[in-house]
């Protein structure tokens, strides 16, 4: 069956830097938009990243677009997110899902940004 | 485009029918019209339940419906089941970007 699992999450401080991965199983990789979507505590969804299946069209919402950067590896069955430059309000579980429908979602990784 | 859901919070009893409004600041039109409806419960992450605005994702039960076109939707609950009570989000993706409504409370009267 499809699984998502988001690992890489944790506290960093501000201006710091942390990667998340999304391993994924149960379909081929290459064969899927996948992104980054990310809800902080208490709060609504945000959609932050995309990538195209190739990996070589990429998209960012505004909030993080020059801080954050997406890409993947097909054949080894992940994509990642590196973030850089954290703020305190990128404290937030980050998800990833799979497709333009987000049709499955890994259960979500922690990153906390705090002095 | 903004995609703005009402009402904030819908609070109802089980059996009751539930009509969530989702509607868009620009028609959603073409290729992509894709209005999205996820369903998250605590601790959980979302869950699809409607994709092209009124699909229903695999093993979602015809309790729930989705309808609209052009800027107004609706997520349709026929009749609430205990498990029914969570958020409810709308989304949709276009060419230039990918956007969330703010969510629907749905809770228990």
């Amino acid at each position: 069956q499809v699984q998502l699992v988001e690992s890489g999450g944790g506290l960093v401080k501000p201006g710091g830097s942390l990667r998340l991965s999304c391993t994924v199983s149960g379909f081929p990789l290459s064969d899927d938009d996948m992104n980054w979507i990310r809800q902080a505590p208490g709060k609504g969804l945000e959609w932050i990243s995309h990538s195209s299946r190739g990996g070589t069209y990429r998209d960012y919402a505004d909030s993080v677009r020059g801080r954050f950067s997406i890409s993947r590896d097909n054949a080894n069955n992940s994509v990642y997110l590196q973030m850089n430059s954290l703020r305190v309000e990128d404290t937030a579980i980050y998800y990833c899902a799979r497709g333009v429908n987000f049709d499955f979602w890994g259960q979500g990784t922690l990153v906390t940004v705090s002095s | 485009i903004v995609l703005t859901q009402s009402p904030g919070t819908l609070s109802l009893s089980p059996g009751e029918r539930a009509t969530l409004s989702c509607r868009a600041s620009q028609s959603i039109t073409g290729r992509y019209l894709d209005l999205a409806w996820y369903q998250q419960k605590p601790g959980q992450a979302p869950r699809l339940l409607i994709y092209g605005a009124s699909s229903r994702a695999t093993g979602i039960p015809d309790r729930f419906s989705g309808s609209g076109s052009g800027t107004d939707f609706t997520l349709t609950i026929s009749r609430l089941e205990p498990e029914d009570f969570a958020v409810y989000y709308c989304h949709h993706y276009g060419i230039s970007r990918y956007t969330f409504g703010q969510g629907t409370k749905l809770e228990i009267k």
